[in-house]
C-alpha cells in the first residue's frame, strides 16, 4: 500500500496570505489527523476528521481550519498567515474508527512565512 | 501542561550496546502508547506500541515496557546500530472519545546518537 502523501512538500508565503495543504491517507484509512511541529512547541495536535466530519480540535486559533472529502482526502487551510505559523505540518492517517490507534504519518509540508 | 514528558533531550550510545529511552505521562486516561522515530524534515515513522493491558511488547530489536503505576514507559533498542540515530518521540492516546478522537499527545523527543 502507498503511504500517506502530502502536497506540496515546501511552501513559502508572506504574512497575511492564506495557504491550503493537502493530505491523502493510506487506502482504507478514514481517520485523518493534522499536527504542527515547531522547535519550541514540539508536535501539537490541530484537528481530526472522520467521514467528512471534524471530531476533535486542538488549541489553535480559528485561522486554522480543515475539511475532509468523501474519499478521505483532507485539506487544511491557514488564513491570514503570521510569522509564527512557520512550521512543519504533518498529516497522519489511522485505520481504526477512534483515530487513536496507530497513526501513520506523511512526510510533511514545510511552510515558511516571510 | 505537558502530559507526556521525555526528560532526556539527548542520549549517546556505542554501537552494539543497549539504548534506553524513557517517557513519563501524567494523564491516567491514556491507554495506548507509541514510539516514533523521526529524521529532520520528515514525518515520524511508527516503531512500536503497547496497550495499557500489557506491560511489555517486543518487535525485533525494539522492546517497550510500560509501568502503569509509575506512569512510565521505556523503549529498549538492542543492539543499537548507527542507523538508529534519530529523534525518538513517545506518544499517548486515550479511547474515551470526545476530546480523544484522533489525538496523539507527544513528548518533546530524545535525540539518540549511536557511535560506531
Amino acid at each position: 500500500k502507498a503511504g500517506v502523501t502530502q502536497t506540496p512538500r515546501y511552501l513559502i508565503k508572506t504574512r497575511g496570505q492564506q495557504v491550503t495543504l493537502s493530505c491523502s491517507p493510506i487506502s482504507g484509512h478514514r481517520s485523518v489527523s493534522w499536527y504542527q511541529q515547531t522547535p519550541g512547541q514540539g508536535l501539537q495536535f490541530l484537528f481530526e476528521y472522520f467521514s467528512e466530519t471534524q471530531r476533535n480540535k486542538g488549541n489553535f486559533p480559528g485561522r486554522f481550519s480543515g475539511r475532509q472529502f468523501s474519499n478521505s482526502r483532507s485539506e487544511m487551510n491557514v488564513s491570514t498567515l503570521e510569522l509564527g505559523d512557520s512550521a512543519l505540518y504533518l498529516c497522519a492517517s489511522s485505520p481504526d474508527s477512534w483515530g487513536t490507534d496507530t497513526q501513520y504519518f506523511g512526510p510533511g509540508t514545510r511552510l515558511t512565512v516571510l | 501542561d505537558q502530559q507526556v514528558k521525555q526528560n532526556s533531550p539527548s542520549l549517546s550510545v556505542q554501537e552494539g550496546r543497549i539504548s534506553i529511552l524513557n517517557c513519563d505521562y501524567t494523564n491516567s486516561m491514556f491507554d495506548y502508547f507509541l514510539w516514533y522515530k523521526k529524521y529532520p524534515a520528515e514525518g515520524p515513522t511508527f516503531l512500536i506500541s503497547i496497550s495499557s493491558i500489557k506491560d511489555k511488547n517486543e518487535d525485533g530489536r525494539f522492546t517497550v515496557f510500560l509501568n502503569k503505576s509509575a506512569k512510565h514507559l521505556s523503549l529498549h533498542i538492542v543492539p543499537s546500530q548507527p542507523g538508529d540515530s534519530a529523534v525518538y518521540f513517545c506518544a499517548a492516546s486515550g479511547r474515551a472519545g470526545g476530546t480523544s478522537y484522533g489525538k496523539l499527545t507527544f513528548g518533546q523527543g530524545t535525540i539518540l546518537t549511536v557511535h560506531p
